[in-house]
């Protein structure tokens, strides 16, 4: 089983569309959680975290649920510049390696 | 890119020839890394680093050899480049989150 996955996608959602990925993790010790995000040929930048109690930021809802080992990231009114590939990713503690899930893609249409 | 440096963003290589991907962070942070990404593989870690002087192995480390002399500065070394290792590679600082540069794009015929 791998350490994180996510469903490849794509996810081709109409503009104002609401849209959620899960991301599933096989470490039940894994402690930081994180959402990337990577446009076609750039390089991954960081969305946001995902603390315990879940978190908002604008338009993103992040949520951990730790019984289950999944994070989930939700995105409302979709806009044209919210199509990217979507990384889940996590570690265990700041002393060890992250572990980054394959990517979800987006590709919010007109 | 949050203060990570790589150098060069493209390169072609002859199958073995040597080179050096260079990384550079001005933000003081003790873990650096290094990054292969492939279609459909995601990121796979090389090697890493969690401070001058100390490196490790990640997860696809063959064929790659890393340093640490200073903090700033952790290089990536392709002894003798082969056509597997043509990839996108990305370094990046820190790992709570991790920053990356830019990437480089490089080919190996």
């Amino acid at each position: 089983r791998k350490e994180v996955e996510q469903d490849p996608g794509p996810f081709n959602v109409p503009e104002g569309a609401t849209v959620a990925f899960n991301c599933t993790y096989s470490n039940s010790a894994s402690q930081s959680f994180f959402w990337y995000r990577q446009d076609c040929r750039k390089e991954p930048k960081l969305l946001m975290s995902v603390y315990s109690s879940g978190n908002e930021d604008g338009r993103f809802t992040a949520q951990l649920n730790r019984a289950s080992q999944y994070i989930s990231l939700l995105i409302r009114d979709s806009k044209l510049s919210d199509s990217a590939t979507y990384l889940c990713v996590v570690n265990m503690n700041r002393f060890q390696k992250l572990v980054f899930g394959t990517g979800t893609r987006l590709l919010v249409s007109p | 890119n949050a203060g990570v440096t790589q150098t060069p963003k493209f390169q072609v290589l002859k199958t073995g020839q040597s080179m050096t991907l260079q990384c550079a962070q001005d933000m003081n942070h003790e873990y650096m890394s290094w990054y292969r990404q492939d279609p459909g593989m995601g990121l796979r870690l090389i090697h890493y680093s969690v401070g001058a002087g100390i490196t490790d192995q990640g997860e696809v480390p063959n064929g790659y050899n890393v340093s640490r002399s200073t903090t700033e500065d952790f290089p990536l070394r392709l002894l003798s480049a082969a056509p597997s290792q043509t990839s996108v590679y990305f370094c990046a600082d820190s790992n709570q989150p991790q920053h990356f540069g830019d990437g480089t794009r490089l080919s190996i015929l």
